[in-house]
């Protein structure tokens, strides 16, 4: 069983660019997280998928910030139009489900805008 | 509001002694979960440990207990036998236990724990 995947794990791009993330969970996992961190912060939640539905969004997701799971597998999320604020590592976690399951976290994708 | 609070932003410890990173919350749900993450400088979130708010005991994995004491609202972490790889941030988290919710973690802005040789 391998863990919760990120990719990619780095990423550097100009302001205005766009960029994706892909975040594969752990299989059988119906519930997905991504959540933000930036330096000397504790991460915080972004947004939450049951299997494919959206469910929950923080108000960090600005309207430029989308995530999708089709099919509830896999995630991606996309910021649009990035800027310098949005540099931070954005962490993906799973869970199967449950007030007592644990999320097991993968190893985040780090953004660098400049 | 959910809120958890680390006050050591760092602390040291000598090789194989013990250490107590500090934790307390505060939430109005009485259903609850505490968990301590660890995070090494290569930035992925490990998990270490789990306190139901209605367990009766404290958690213990391995190494690492949890110092669970419901009324003053605070969850420590205790190494013992701290080891050179034990070096890392340490995350406290807690999660809401309503019906139907996302069941989120919120997270303590984290104590840097560095063990000294």
């Amino acid at each position: 069983d391998t863990g919760v995947s990120q990719d990619p794990r780095h990423k550097i791009t100009k302001r205005g660019q766009n960029v994706t993330f892909r975040c594969d969970p752990i299989s059988e996992h119906n519930r997905l997280y991504w959540y933000r961190q930036t330096l000397g912060q504790g991460p915080e939640f972004l947004t939450y998928f049951q299997n494919e539905a959206q469910l929950e969004k923080s108000r960090l997701l600005s309207d430029r910030f989308s995530a999708e799971r089709p099919k509830g597998s896999f995630s991606t999320l996309e910021i649009q139009r990035t800027e310098q604020g949005d540099s931070a590592m954005y962490l993906c976690a799973s869970t199967a489900g449950g007030s007592a399951d644990t999320q097991y976290f993968g190893p985040g994708t780090r953004l660098t805008v400049l | 509001a959910q809120k958890i609070t680390q006050t050591q932003p760092g602390m040291f410890v000598q090789e194989k002694e013990a250490v107590t990173l500090d934790c307390t919350y505060d939430t109005s749900d009485p259903s609850y979960g505490l968990f301590w993450y660890k995070q090494p400088s290569s930035g992925e979130m490990i998990f270490l440990i789990y306190q139901g708010s209605y367990d009766q005991q404290n958690a213990t994995e391995g190494r690492y207990s949890l110092n669970f004491q419901k009324a003053r609202k605070s969850a420590n972490l205790v190494i013992s036998a701290s080891q050179l790889g034990d070096s890392a941030m340490y995350f406290c988290a807690m999660r809401e236990g309503q019906m139907d919710s996302s069941y989120k973690l919120i997270f303590g802005s984290g104590t840097r724990l560095l063990v000294r040789p």
